[in-house]
C-alpha cells in the first residue's frame, strides 16, 4: 500500500451500537489526524496524534476516541453511536506537527447512524 | 472565535481565469493552506503560504496578505477537470488546521 488508507469505506450503523473506523499509513508520518467533514461546515477536527504513544482532543472530540499504539495505525472508536455523528470522516497524516507540514488524507469513510 | 470565509460556490468557463478568496480571523497565524476536492474524495494540497505574496505554481497560484487576513487561490486556463471544492485553511497558534466550509467551482464549457 502506498498512503493512507482507510476501513470500511461506508457503514450504516444503529444508534447505540460500538463503531471503530480503521486508518493506516505507511509512510511513517509522526503526526496523524481525524476529522469529520458535513455539508456546510468546514472539516473539523476531532482528535490528533503528534507522535506514537499521544493523542489529543480537538475542536469535536466528544463522544469519540483514539489511540496511536504505534507510528501506523490510528483507530477512531464511536463508544455508542448516535445520529449526529452521521458524517464523512478523514484520517490524515503530516511527517511532523509543525506549522509548513502538509497533511496527507485517506480516502474517507461515510458512515450513517440511524 | 476563529472563522475561515470562503464564497459557497462560483461559476467560470473553461479556459478562463477565476479568482477564489479567502479571509481568515484566527488565534495566531502559522500558515495558510489550500486544498482541493473533488466530489467524493479527499483533499489533496495545493499550495501553501505564509509570508506575504503570491505563490506560483503551474497554473495555478495563491496570494497571501496577512495584516488584511486575505488570500487568494487564482486558477488559470480553466480545464473541466478543475470542477471541484476548494478548501482554505490557517494553521493557527497551537499549529492546528482550521477550514472553511469550502468553494464549490462549477466550470461550463
Amino acid at each position: 500500500i502506498a498512503g493512507i488508507t482507510q476501513a470500511p469505506t461506508s457503514q450504516i450503523l444503529a444508534a447505540g451500537r460500538r463503531m471503530t473506523l480503521r486508518c493506516t499509513q505507511d509512510m511513517r508520518h509522526n503526526a496523524m489526524y481525524w476529522y469529520r467533514q458535513d455539508l456546510g461546515l468546514g472539516l473539523r477536527l476531532i482528535h490528533y496524534s503528534n507522535t506514537a504513544g499521544t493523542t489529543g482532543k480537538g475542536e469535536v472530540p466528544d463522544g469519540y476516541s483514539v489511540s496511536r499504539a504505534n507510528t501506523d495505525d490510528f483507530p477512531l472508536t464511536l463508544a455508542s453511536a448516535v445520529p449526529s455523528q452521521t458524517s464523512v470522516y478523514f484520517c490524515a497524516s503530516s511527517e511532523l506537527a509543525q506549522a509548513t507540514d502538509t497533511q496527507y488524507f485517506g480516502p474517507g469513510t461515510r458512515l450513517t447512524v440511524l | 472565535g476563529q472563522n475561515i470565509d470562503q464564497p459557497t460556490e462560483m461559476t467560470a468557463t473553461e479556459g478562463a481565469i477565476v479568482q477564489i478568496n479567502c479571509t481568515y480571523q484566527t488565534s495566531g497565524f502559522n500558515g495558510l493552506f489550500w486544498y482541493q476536492q473533488h466530489a467524493g474524495e479527499a483533499p489533496t494540497f495545493l499550495s501553501y503560504n505564509v509570508l506575504d505574496g503570491l505563490e506560483e505554481k503551474g497554473r495555478f497560484s495563491s496570494f497571501l496578505s496577512r495584516s488584511k487576513g486575505y488570500s487568494y487561490l487564482l486558477l488559470k486556463e480553466l480545464q473541466m477537470k478543475d470542477s471541484a471544492s476548494y478548501l482554505c485553511a490557517v494553521r493557527d497558534s497551537n499549529y492546528q488546521l482550521i477550514w472553511g466550509a469550502g468553494t464549490k467551482l462549477i466550470i461550463k464549457p
